[in-house]
């Protein structure tokens, strides 16, 4: 079955700094990967995606990025703001919003 | 839209006890998926549903976890005995098969003492 490694595990940046968070599959028939944002005691919501036929998204602050061939994808968020702070988990399946394999997270703390 | 609705939002039970928890899907949505998360593994995909029928169970850890959907707008998670291992945050999830993204519940706090 598909694996999502991400990386780091944790992320401190200071306020207005940039943040760059990575994760990688094992299958390459994955075709949609989304990411989530949870906040402390919240639970997780989709904050962007991207599918396989697109190489980068951008929404407002943030960005996703995508290299099938390395199997390998990136979510960049600029400008970073103390609301951002959170745990982000990147995602990957076969199908949208279906049997979504998630990476292990990345908690996020934008520094003031 | 409610959004996903599970209950309770914290179970604190002994060990060796029976623990429901349960979940409302969204209205029209026909995949359901039950994860759990703890610090150490994550969000982890216990089972999920399609039209009410359990399509992958591979995550559920062992026999003493069951789930069952006996219809499109309700569905249960049961361990049976619990033990201290099992406290986790457990979420529920539900998608339309055309859709793109999975909408989760605010999750049961599960404590097992």
């Amino acid at each position: 079955g598909e694996n999502v490694e991400q990386h780091p595990s944790t992320l401190s940046v200071q306020e207005g700094d940039s943040a760059v968070i990575k994760c990688t599959y094992s299958d390459s028939a994955s075709n949609y990967f989304p990411w989530y944002k949870q906040e402390l005691g919240k639970r997780p919501q989709l904050i962007i995606d991207i599918r396989s036929n697109v190489g980068e998204k951008k929404d407002q602050r943030i960005a996703v990025t995508l290299n099938k061939t390395a199997k390998h994808f990136s979510l960049h968020i600029t400008e970073t703001q103390p609301e951002d702070s959170a745990v982000y988990f990147c995602a990957a399946s076969l199908r949208a919003g279906n049997m979504l394999t998630f990476g292990g997270g990345t908690r996020l703390m934008v520094k003031p | 839209d409610a959004g996903v609705i599970q209950s309770p939002r914290h179970e604190v039970t002994e060990m060796g006890q029976e623990v429901t928890l349960r979940c409302k899907p969204i209205s029209g949505h026909d995949y359901l998926f039950w994860y759990r998360q703890t610090m150490m593994r994550g969000l982890e995909l216990l089972i999920y549903f399609n039209n009410n029928v359990p399509i992958d169970d591979s995550g559920m850890p062992e026999d003493r976890f069951s789930a069952k959907m006996p219809n499109a707008s309700f569905s249960t998670l049961k361990i049976q005995p619990s033990e201290p291992r099992d406290s986790a945050v457990y979420f529920c999830a539900s998608s339309l098969s055309t859709g793109l993204t999975l909408h989760f519940g605010n999750g049961t706090r599960l404590t097992v003492t």
